[in-house]
């Protein structure tokens, strides 16, 4: 039971533009939401994170955008840039459990 | 060290044997996980351990897995048996306490059970 999932396994994206990266869940339960970036032969690294009682937030170029009706989250990187080459995590989690349960992952790379 | 840090970074091990990972978190940090990464999968979780509060195991594949902590340090995970399914990429993370969201993982333990 897989639940959170990233349906696109990679994107390729021109530098400059935007990257749309998306994440479902289906447990309602989720209350807070998390994105992880993660290099070769590195451990993740957190990115931002948004609770389920704001629909954005914003910092720098990353913006990540929750849609709780739809049980849908997206990560916006603008403008891209080749070093946001990576693989990204969604996870979501529980405050009252303290669990994260991570997506597969979605291959970004941008070129220039 | 000022991050996670995760010994063995790699280790070969035939079927069969028992293997031993450890993992040091952040100084402070009284959550700590385990996960895994198989081969073109996502993060697996594996266990969870906060403070003296009994471990969250529910991740577990099977009786052959086991972790440990000694208060808020070191912990151990330890695969008995292994089999070949068991390769990942074994992920460790600290937090501040419970309810802090983010997590600061180690580089991880790559396992290759042959």
């Amino acid at each position: 039971d897989q639940q959170v999932k990233q349906n696109s396994p990679s994107l390729s994206v021109q530098e400059g533009r935007i990257s749309i990266l998306n994440c479902d869940y289906t447990n309602s339960m989720f209350d807070y939401f998390l994105w992880y970036k993660k290099y070769p032969a590195e451990g993740p690294t957190f990115l931002i994170s948004i609770s389920s009682i704001k629909d954005k937030n914003e910092d720098g170029r990353f913006t990540v955008f929750l849609n709780k009706s739809a049980k849908h989250l997206s990560l916006h990187i603008v403008p891209s840039q080749p070093g946001d080459s990576a693989v990204y995590f969604c996870a979501a989690g529980r405050v009252d459990t303290d669990k994260l349960i991570f997506g597969t992952g979605t291959r970004l790379q941008v070129f220039p | 060290g000022a991050g996670v840090s995760q010994s063995p970074s790699n280790k070969v091990t035939e079927k069969g044997k028992d293997v031993e990972l450890r993992c040091d978190p952040i100084s402070g940090h009284t959550a700590l996980y385990w996960y895994r990464q198989r081969l073109g999968q996502g993060l697996e979780f594996l266990i969870y351990f906060q403070g003296n509060s009994a471990p969250d195991k529910s991740g577990l594949p099977s009786d052959r897995f086991s972790a440990e902590r000694t208060g808020e340090s070191v912990s151990t995970l330890t695969i008995q048996r292994t089999q070949q399914e068991d390769s990942a990429v074994y992920l460790c993370a600290s937090s501040p306490g419970p309810l802090a969201g983010e997590l600061f993982f180690g580089e991880g333990s790559r396992l290759t059970v042959l």
